[in-house]
């Protein structure tokens, strides 16, 4: 079956580097993959959708990777501010039913 | 982006009795709408996806006769917990779709207390 990992430990970072975090899967080769932010007692807010046949995308100062390759997405968010810390979701389309599958989340810390 | 509104957005009951939990896309039209559960620090669980017109699928190990979903018109889909206890207490949130390669939008969730 599908498996996809996050980082399972929290990252924290100093303000004002770059964030990174990343998305492994297995078992699947997904047509999309999309990345979510979501702040405690709240749902998920989309943030970026990236196609299997796109190597990068980019809004503002969030930059998204998809390496069908390894299997892997790598999430940026440069220049950080403590206002970003919150639980960062990956999620691969599940089919043409439109189901998402969801990774466990990374949770990011910027001090300031 | 689309605005999905979720209703309410917590609610404590009582063991035994039933919650029901609204969904409402504000300015689009839904014919599905997905129901998760997420419990703390996990990730989102699928529950059901609600099909407007048409009776909701169930994930594996989900008790549909425990959540009952309507989704009775295009931009309201509806979550009942019949008979709860207190595990079932848990943040409930619903998604929907805009359509194929789009992004999900996600009500404010419901946090449900059963005491």
């Amino acid at each position: 079956s599908q498996k996809i990992e996050q980082n399972s430990e929290a990252l924290n970072i100093q303000e004002g580097k770059t964030a990174t975090l990343t998305c492994n899967y297995t078992n699947y080769s997904p047509a999309y993959l999309q990345w979510y932010r979501q702040d405690p007692g709240r749902g998920p807010v989309f943030l970026l959708l990236i196609r299997e046949n796109e190597k990068e995308k980019r809004k503002e100062r969030l930059k998204v990777t998809f390496d069908t390759t390894l299997k892997q997405s790598l999430f940026h968010i440069t220049a950080s501010q403590p206002a970003d810390s919150a639980t960062y979701l990956c999620a691969l389309d599940g089919g043409n039913n439109r189901k998402l599958i969801w990774g466990l989340g990374t949770s990011l810390a910027v001090n300031p | 982006g689309a605005v999905v509104s979720q209703h309410p957005s917590w609610v404590i009951c009582k063991s035994g009795t039933s919650v029901k939990i609204e969904c409402r896309s504000l300015d689009f039209q839904a014919t599905t709408m997905f129901w998760y559960r997420q419990f703390p620090k996990q990730s989102l669980m699928l529950m059901a996806t609600s099909n407007e017109g048409s009776k909701a699928t169930y994930e594996q190990g989900v008790e549909k006769d425990k959540f009952l979903i309507n989704h009775a018109s295009l931009t309201l889909s509806t979550l009942t917990v019949t008979s709860a206890h207190p595990e079932d207490s848990s943040f409930y949130i619903c998604s929907a779709p805009q359509g194929a390669f789009t992004e999900a939008f996600f009500g404010q969730g419901t946090r449900l207390t059963v005491v």
